[in-house]
């Protein structure tokens, strides 16, 4: 069946460092991806997504780009700071004929920004 | 345009009692969705919902859960008999035609004693 698989965290960065968080997924045909965060105490938010292959899914300096050849979409940021400390989810979704439109998410990885 | 509503955000039951919480979609949004997320998880896809229709309930427990969301009023996600396992947080989202975003509540934090 689908899956997403996301690296292993805690992540802890300094300020201003770069970020990747790792992201591949299992699926038939071609799914769209997504990033959500959620901050402590909160609901997800959709941080960006694609919807094809090679497109750049980017907002508040994160970007990810799906590549279909590696399933894989990755987030990352040039230079993170410390409100951007969060659990952050990678997400798929199945569209088309027959799909039901859920989403099926990876085990989530929190990121933590030190000053 | 407010967001996706839920309530209670938090929840206590003793074991044995029912749950019920309740999800008001966003505006012009017909399309629900609930999660659940348990401790140190990421969220795992329940039941899916239009108006007054169960679409997908392939991830619901086989017994004890049931939702619905009628004509008028928010979605409701029932849990009757709580087990401790049950503790968790449920998510609701709401979207307008299928393929839109999802966007999601604060959530309702479950505990069970």
């Amino acid at each position: 069946g689908d899956s997403v698989t996301q690296m292993e965290g805690p992540v802890t960065l300094s300020e201003e460092a770069f970020l990747t968080i790792n992201c591949t997924y299992t699926a038939t045909g071609y799914p769209s991806l997504f990033w959500y965060v959620q901050y402590p105490g909160e609901g997800l938010q959709l941080l960006l997504k694609a919807t094809k292959a090679d497109d750049k899914g980017s907002n508040k300096g994160f970007e990810a780009t799906y590549r279909k050849e590696t399933t894989s979409f990755h987030l990352e940021k040039g230079s993170v700071q410390v409100s951007d400390s969060a659990v952050y989810f990678c997400a798929l979704r199945r569209d088309g004929s027959g799909n039901t439109g859920k989403l099926i998410f990876g085990q989530g990885t929190t990121l933590q920004v030190k000053p | 345009n407010a967001g996706v509503m839920q309530n209670p955000r938090h929840l206590v039951r003793r074991r044995g009692q029912e749950a019920r919480l309740r999800c008001s979609p966003m505006k012009g949004h017909s399309h629900v969705y609930w999660y659940r997320q348990l401790p140190e998880e990421g969220l795992k896809f329940m039941v899916y919902l239009q108006k007054e229709n169960i679409i997908d309930e392939s991830g619901m427990p086989k017994e004890r859960f049931s939702a619905e969301f009628p004509k008028e009023g928010p979605s409701i996600l029932r849990i009757q008999q709580v087990v401790r396992g049950d503790s968790a947080a449920y998510f609701c989202a709401s979207s307008p035609p299928l393929t839109e975003t999802q966007y999601f509540g604060p959530g309702t934090r479950l505990l069970v004693l």
